[in-house]
C-alpha cells in the first residue's frame, strides 16, 4: 500500500482481555517496527523485524507482549491479560534495511484497557 | 539519564518567526539523526534526516549536528500555522531509535 496501515484506529478493551494490533507496512518494506508511546512521551522501542524474524525484541516490557510477522508482511501485536498500566498509542513504522534513512510510521492504535 | 532530552515546551511563535528545537544526547555511538513531526492522533512524519555532524537543509527546514557536542537543532524559519505540531527528534546506532519526549510548538497568525 501507499502507507503503513493500523488497525483499529481505537480498541476499548477490559483488564484482563487479551488484544491483537494488526500493522500492514508499506508493500517492499522488510524492516518493520513495534513503538508504543505514552501521552506526552515519544515513542518506546518494543520490537524488530527482519523479513519474518523477530530481529530484536529487547524492548518488550514482559512476557504478556508478543508479536509475530509469519510472512514478513503483515505484523500482530499480542497482548495477553492486558493491564491499565497497557494503555497507550501502538506504532507500526516499516523501512527499507535497517531503517537507516528513517521511518515511515502508521497512524496508531490507540488503546485504552478500562 | 535518559538516552535523549528534549524540552516539552510548549513553544508558541507568530507567525513568520525563526524557530529553534534542539535535543542533547548522551551516547557517542549514534550515528543518525533525525526530526519527525507529529500531528495530533497522528503518527511522526519524517522531516529530516542527517548522518555524522554538519547542516543539512530542506525548504525550510535546516537540521544541525554537533556531535562533540551531543547537540542537535532543528530551525524553521518564516514559520506557518501549519507548523503547529509536536517536534520529536530521534537517533540511533542501529535497530532502535531513540526518541526525545517532544516538543510542542504553536504558530499563532
Amino acid at each position: 500500500g501507499a502507507g503503513v496501515s493500523q488497525t483499529p484506529s481505537n480498541k476499548v478493551t477490559e483488564k484482563g482481555k487479551y488484544v491483537e494490533l494488526r500493522c500492514d507496512p508499506i508493500s517492499g518494506h522488510t524492516a518493520l517496527y513495534w513503538y508504543r508511546q505514552s501521552l506526552g512521551q515519544g515513542p518506546e522501542f518494543l520490537i524488530y523485524f527482519q523479513g519474518t524474524g523477530a530481529a530484536d525484541d529487547s524492548g518488550l516490557p514482559n512476557d504478556r507482549f508478543f508479536a509475530v510477522r509469519p510472512e514478513g508482511s503483515v505484523s500482530t501485536l499480542k497482548i495477553q491479560r492486558t493491564e491499565r498500566g497497557d494503555s497507550a498509542v501502538y506504532l507500526c513504522a516499516s523501512s527499507h534495511g535497517q531503517g537507516e534513512g528513517g521511518y515511515t510510521f502508521g497512524s496508531g492504535t490507540r488503546l485504552t484497557v478500562v | 539519564q535518559k538516552e535523549v532530552e528534549q524540552d516539552p515546551g510548549p513553544l508558541s511563535v507568530p507567525e513568520g518567526a525563526i524557530v529553534s528545537l534542539n535535543c542533547t544526547y548522551s551516547n557517542s555511538a549514534f550515528q543518525y539523526f533525525m526530526w519527525y513531526r507529529q500531528y495530533s492522533r497522528k503518527g511522526p512524519e519524517l522531516l529530516m534526516y542527517t548522518y555524522s555532524s554538519g547542516n543539512k537543509e530542506d525548504g525550510r527546514f535546516t537540521a544541525q549536528v554537533d556531535k562533540s557536542s551531543k547537540y542537535i537543532s532543528l530551525f524553521i524559519r518564516d514559520s506557518q500555522p501549519s507548523d503547529s505540531a509536536t517536534y520529536l527528534c530521534a537517533m540511533n546506532t542501529g535497530n532502535q531509535f531513540y526518541f526525545g519526549t517532544g516538543t510542542s510548538l504553536t504558530v499563532i497568525p
